[in-house]
């Protein structure tokens, strides 16, 4: 079956825009999670999504945020870029949440 | 605060050369500790779930064990194709709390 689809792969923003990122969980799947991936950061959880409700929430800026529509797809929206936010964002998807998560191969933004 | 902490940070073998990765943590009750592996432009693929102290899973050349304050995986007789970062993550028991990862192992596996 499809794995964890994430658009786009790679992009490039300056300071100030904003951007928005795009996940498609596996097929049934009806929680996802978003996390950013930095060098030095490692794996930071942003929040995850259940039936269309935010259940957790990391410790990130309100510059950050998320929805699940009803057919599980994601989006995550970062307002008013800072070059701090140049990192690989990575969805993930589970039947429900559990620490056995389907990861997709991330979006990398590159703030400029 | 939950932590966990994973060492060394780097590791280079000769293939066929075993060794074991750590992976030492803190949360406030434990539900699960899960294994990944992530490869050089792609995302953590699951590896393990180990729920309680004593239990063992096994993998190809994989290992991974369980105390209650650690994990260590153990590779055994490694090849090439092993290269890559591992990653160990923890869940807490309290609700439907979120993984909290430790910043991985990178391993290099020399034919």
């Amino acid at each position: 079956k499809a794995g964890v689809t994430q658009t786009p792969r790679y992009l490039i923003k300056t300071r100030g825009q904003q951007v928005t990122l795009s996940c498609s969980p596996i097929s049934g799947h009806r929680s996802v999670s978003w996390y950013q991936q930095t060098p030095g950061q490692g794996l930071q959880f942003l929040f995850e999504y259940f039936s269309e409700t935010q259940r957790n929430k990391g410790n990130f800026p309100g510059r950050f945020s998320g929805r699940q529509f009803s057919n599980s797809r994601s989006e995550m929206n970062v307002s008013t870029l800072e070059l701090g936010d140049s990192a690989l964002y990575l969805c993930a998807s589970s039947l429900e949440f559990t620490g056995e998560l389907f990861f997709g191969e991330g979006s990398r933004l590159t703030v400029l | 605060e939950d932590q966990v902490t994973q060492s060394p940070e780097a590791l280079r073998l000769q293939e066929g050369e075993s060794s074991s990765l750590n992976c030492s943590y803190t949360v406030s009750g434990l539900r699960g500790l899960f294994w990944y592996r992530q490869d050089p432009g792609k995302g953590p693929e699951f590896l393990f779930t180990l729920y309680s102290a004593g239990e063992e899973k096994e993998k190809e050349r994989l290992k991974a064990t369980l105390t209650k304050k650690e994990s260590f995986l153990h590779i055994t007789a490694p090849k090439p194709e092993d290269s890559a970062t591992y990653l160990c993550a923890v869940q807490a028991a309290s609700g439907n709390t979120p993984l909290v990862f430790g910043k991985g192992t990178r391993l290099s596996v020399i034919a």
